[in-house]
């Protein structure tokens, strides 16, 4: 079965400062990778996904990932972070078989200060 | 697009009582999802449909949890009778298949608290 761990529970960022989000990821198969967002009283929000080909994939709001097999790893990365962006963040992994959705990471809080 | 739609946002109710929660996925999505959200167990894929035919719902806690897909543009999950412990934000999400590529796309939650 796939899982997925994002071992930071909080992350504190300054603004303007850049942000690295970690995932690990356990899946047999070459996985369907994804980063979600989810804002105060929000659902979750698609950043970027990574399903094959170039392995550095870019999303919304000026965010990428980096999907790194021989880590078994997809981290979030921004170059400046925004107020704007304190934000819950979710790592996900769907298997290529289909039929089971995804499974999600415990996600991460990520606090920005000004 | 008016995106995924959940009701209601907010729920209170007593134990004991019933609660029904909606969801409206997108038109064309032919998949939707059910998930709970909460501090200690993050989210939980409750159960899933495919073309209105439940296909796992191994994920739903209990007898007490039951969801229904009567047709493509609707779906409830229902708690009967509800605990305390179900208190927790419930998703639905929707996808146009159930390959692991498939964007789900959520609606905004439906936050349930039992007093």
């Amino acid at each position: 079965a796939q899982s997925v761990t994002q071992p930071d529970i909080h992350i504190t960022v300054s603004e303007g400062a850049s942000l690295e989000l970690r995932c690990n990821y356990s899946y047999g198969a070459t996985p369907y990778l994804f980063w979600y967002v989810q804002s105060p009283g929000q659902g979750l929000q698609l950043l970027l996904k990574y399903f094959s080909g170039d392995t550095l994939v870019q999303g919304i709001k000026g965010f990428e990932a980096e999907f790194k097999r021989s880590q078994s790893s997809f981290n979030l990365r921004k170059p400046s972070v925004h107020w704007s962006d304190a934000a819950e963040y979710f790592c996900a992994v769907g298997s290529g078989g289909g039929a089971d959705g995804l499974t999600f990471g415990k996600g991460t809080h990520l606090i920005i200060q000004p | 697009d008016a995106g995924v739609i959940q009701s209601p946002r907010h729920e209170v109710t007593e134990m004991g009582q019933e609660v029904t929660l909606r969801c409206k996925p997108i038109s064309g999505h032919n998949s939707l999802f059910w998930y709970r959200q909460t501090m200690m167990r993050g989210l939980e894929l409750l159960i899933y449909f495919n073309n209105n035919v439940p296909i796992d719902d191994s994920g739903m806690p209990e007898d007490r949890f039951s969801a229904k897909m009567p047709n493509a543009s609707f779906s409830t999950l229902k708690i009967q009778p509800s605990e305390p412990r179900d208190s927790a934000v419930y998703f639905c999400a929707s996808s146009r298949g159930l390959n692991g590529a498939n964007v789900l796309t959520f609606g905004a939650g439906s936050r349930l608290t039992v007093l």
